[in-house]
């Protein structure tokens, strides 16, 4: 069974600085892996996807993630801090395909400090 | 880019009565439509799998008869909460796939009084 594990349940930088969320993942077959942001009382919106090409993927808003087989790994980086990137963040493993049944992380929420 | 509209976003309601939300693809036809709900600072757990034109699949713990879900056509899906209860509350949100990755709805808000 697949399954996906985001350390840190909350995360705060200040304004500028880098920001790193972490997502550890396990599958059985070879991963369709994602990163949404959720703002309050919203949806879910996309922010990046890995679909076995290239290992590293970059998304809107500056966030990229690299996928790491080796340490089944797939963390959410964007250099430098915005006031408005605070928000809930989730990393998510498809089964099958890109469009298959998502199963969530736990979530991390993102709290950026002037 | 591909949209999904929910409505309604916010309802209210009294127990016992019956709640239907509805998730719509306003640019692309859904083949698959899945139903989540989500808990205060938790994250998102699927209930259900519709796709058009059949019965859906609802997971492990889910009550059929108390969350139908409708998938009549290519673009609209239906959730109905029924005889809602107080424990009911909660966001629910749905997404829609049309081969790409899922594309989600803005969630309704559901508070059962």
């Amino acid at each position: 069974a697949q399954s996906v594990t985001q350390l840190g349940s909350h995360v705060s930088v200040s304004e500028g600085a880098l920001v790193l969320l972490r997502c550890n993942y396990s599958s059985s077959v070879p991963p369709y892996l994602f990163w949404y942001v959720q703002y309050p009382n919203q949806g879910l919106q996309l922010l990046l996807k890995y679909t076995s090409a290239a290992t590293l993927v970059k998304g809107i808003n500056g966030f990229e993630a690299e996928f790491k087989k080796s340490e089944t790994s797939f963390h959410l980086t964007k250099p430098s801090a915005h006031m408005s990137d605070a928000a809930e963040y989730f990393c998510a493993v498809s089964e099958g395909n890109q469009g298959g049944k998502l199963i969530f992380g736990q979530g991390t929420e993102l709290s950026v400090k002037p | 880019g591909a949209v999904v509209s929910q409505h309604p976003s916010w309802v209210i309601c009294k127990s016992g009565t019956s709640v239907k939300i509805e998730c719509r693809s306003l640019d692309f036809q859904a083949t698959t439509m899945f139903w989540y709900r989500q808990f205060p600072k938790q994250s998102l757990m699927l209930m259900a799998t519709s796709n058009e034109g059949s019965k859906a699949t609802y997971e492990q713990g889910v009550e059929k008869d108390k969350f139908l879900i409708n998938h009549a056509s290519l673009t609209l899906s239906t959730l109905t909460v029924t005889s809602a209860h107080p424990e009911d509350s909660s966001f629910y949100i749905c997404s829609a796939r049309g081969g790409q990755p899922q594309h989600f709805g803005d969630g309704t808000r559901l508070s059962i009084l």
